[in-house]
């Protein structure tokens, strides 16, 4: 158990379709985050929420939508996607008052846009 | 803005050589945290270490060390006795220490480690 969950691991989608990722932790962490990962570019950050609240949106297209209903889970629902937006997508979390605990990390959702 | 700098996209070692991954960083701030993560095939993102910029002792977890040089902004890792389980794609992070508000990490763009039988 890695204690952040991300569902589902895998997604095939096509552009017209809309989706949702789901991460879950109960590490008692106060702040979640997406990242994007593609091959041969650095972590891309997507969103940020600290105590539910959306702290940050690092220039993400709309067709992205984040969603935090508690501190515990976060989703990314997608609509609308292109192909360059295929990639890996991370959920990590953290306990935010306390600076040096580093990240917690999912396994991903590898998401392939058709 | 600080920055995370990876100059190594691959490196290969032999099992049971020794191998130092390159990390370098620009930053303006004088208390903050450095990572090392890796992630293997299975693609969860684990940590490694971890360095803070106050402690001049380099850290060390097991196998792995660093060598933290703050003047230099260098942070590399050292791997000994490396097994074919440390096949992986490694990430060097930074952080603020601030705790006030959220900080994100700042990440280099990976070097993958091959270990060779």
């Amino acid at each position: 158990e890695t204690g952040v969950t991300q569902t589902p691991r895998h997604l095939v989608m096509g552009m017209t379709n809309k989706k949702s990722l789901k991460c879950e932790q109960h590490l008692g962490h106060n702040a979640m985050y997406w990242y994007k990962q593609s091959a041969k570019k650095p972590l891309e950050l997507m969103f940020v929420y600290n105590f539910k609240e959306q702290t940050e949106n690092n220039s993400v297209p709309s067709r992205f939508s984040p969603e935090c209903p508690n501190s515990s889970h976060l989703f990314l629902h997608l609509h609308t996607l292109q192909p360059e937006d295929s990639a890996l997508y991370l959920c990590a979390s953290s306990q935010e008052n306390r600076a040096g605990s580093g990240y917690t990390f999912g396994s991903g959702t590898r998401l392939t846009v058709v | 803005a600080q920055t995370v700098t990876q100059s190594q996209p691959e490196m290969s070692v032999q099992e049971a050589e020794t191998v130092t991954l390159s990390c370098t960083y620009d930053t303006s701030e004088s208390d903050y945290y450095l990572f090392w993560y890796k992630q293997p095939p299975s693609r969860q993102m684990i940590l490694v270490i971890r360095q803070e910029a106050y402690k001049q002792q380099n850290a060390t977890e097991n196998r792995f060390s660093v060598n933290f040089q703050k003047a230099a902004k260098s942070f590399s890792l050292k791997i000994s006795d490396s097994q074919l389980g440390d096949a992986a794609m490694y990430f060097c992070a930074y952080r603020s220490a601030m705790t006030s508000g959220t900080y994100k990490y700042i990440f280099g763009t990976g070097t993958r480690l091959k270990v060779l039988a």
